[in-house]
């Protein structure tokens, strides 16, 4: 398995607090993703990083933010947890090159409540 | 923005019968297509890519797919499933050279021993 952890594994928060999910790579892959999984959706794509410092949005990144200050660690925060943000996140990592497919973490599990 | 379609959400085979998932995208381009399966409580997992050349690439597993590039589409094949390719199947699609991986809304896989 590609070196991908992720933290926490598990979370359950309350309405209106932030949130902030950490995805730690140790493969130095240039691209980092941020995906929420619900039932219905398959995998939607929050934000993403091409390097560091440099991110972009995604289809549903309304109420998140990320951060990457360094290669290894791409942070995804929300902002004000709401019920409607309850899913599993998944980080992914891909390397640099056209041809390059991507590997995933073990996903956080978010409850808001 | 690029889409993906699955068509059949649901599966439920025999062990030893034959599978045929569809995918279809809608993207005119260079694509790169990918076959990814998630197990049970468990990340995604890459089943199978294609890239370029020969249109019939094999994953694991026993598993393969067909890329037809003019009716933009990359079934997954397995000639005999089994129990333990119960699972969650995704197609997903990066544009070229791009950043950006889009995924279906995945097909729910279900092998009767």
């Amino acid at each position: 398995d590609a070196g991908i952890t992720q933290s926490p594994r598990h979370k359950v928060t309350e309405t209106g607090t932030p949130v902030t999910l950490r995805c730690h790579q140790t493969e130095n892959h240039r691209y980092m993703y941020w995906y929420r999984q619900d039932p219905g959706h398959g995998l939607r794509l929050i934000h993403y990083s091409y390097g560091v410092k440099d991110t972009d949005k995604g289809e549903v990144s309304d109420g998140y933010s990320v951060s990457r200050s360094k290669t290894e660690d791409f942070l995804l925060t929300l902002e004000s947890a709401t019920s409607s943000q309850t899913s599993v996140y998944f980080c992914a990592i891909r390397a640099w090159g056209g041809n390059t497919e991507a590997f995933f973490g073990q996903g956080t599990r978010l409850t808001v409540v | 923005a690029q889409s993906v379609s699955q068509h059949n959400h649901h599966v439920i085979l025999s062990e030893a019968a034959s599978l045929e998932l569809g995918c279809n995208y809608s993207y005119g381009g260079t694509v790169n297509l990918f076959w990814y399966v998630q197990y049970p409580g468990q990340h995604l997992q890459l089943l199978l890519k294609y890239f370029s050349g020969d249109p019939l690439v094999k994953g694991i597993k026993g598993f393969e797919a067909e890329f037809i590039k003019s009716k933009f589409s990359f079934n997954l094949r397995k000639p005999s499933v089994q129990w333990s390719d119960t699972a969650e199947y995704f197609c997903a699609v990066n544009v070229g050279t791009g950043n950006q991986f889009y995924f279906g809304t995945g097909t729910s896989l279900t092998v009767i021993p």
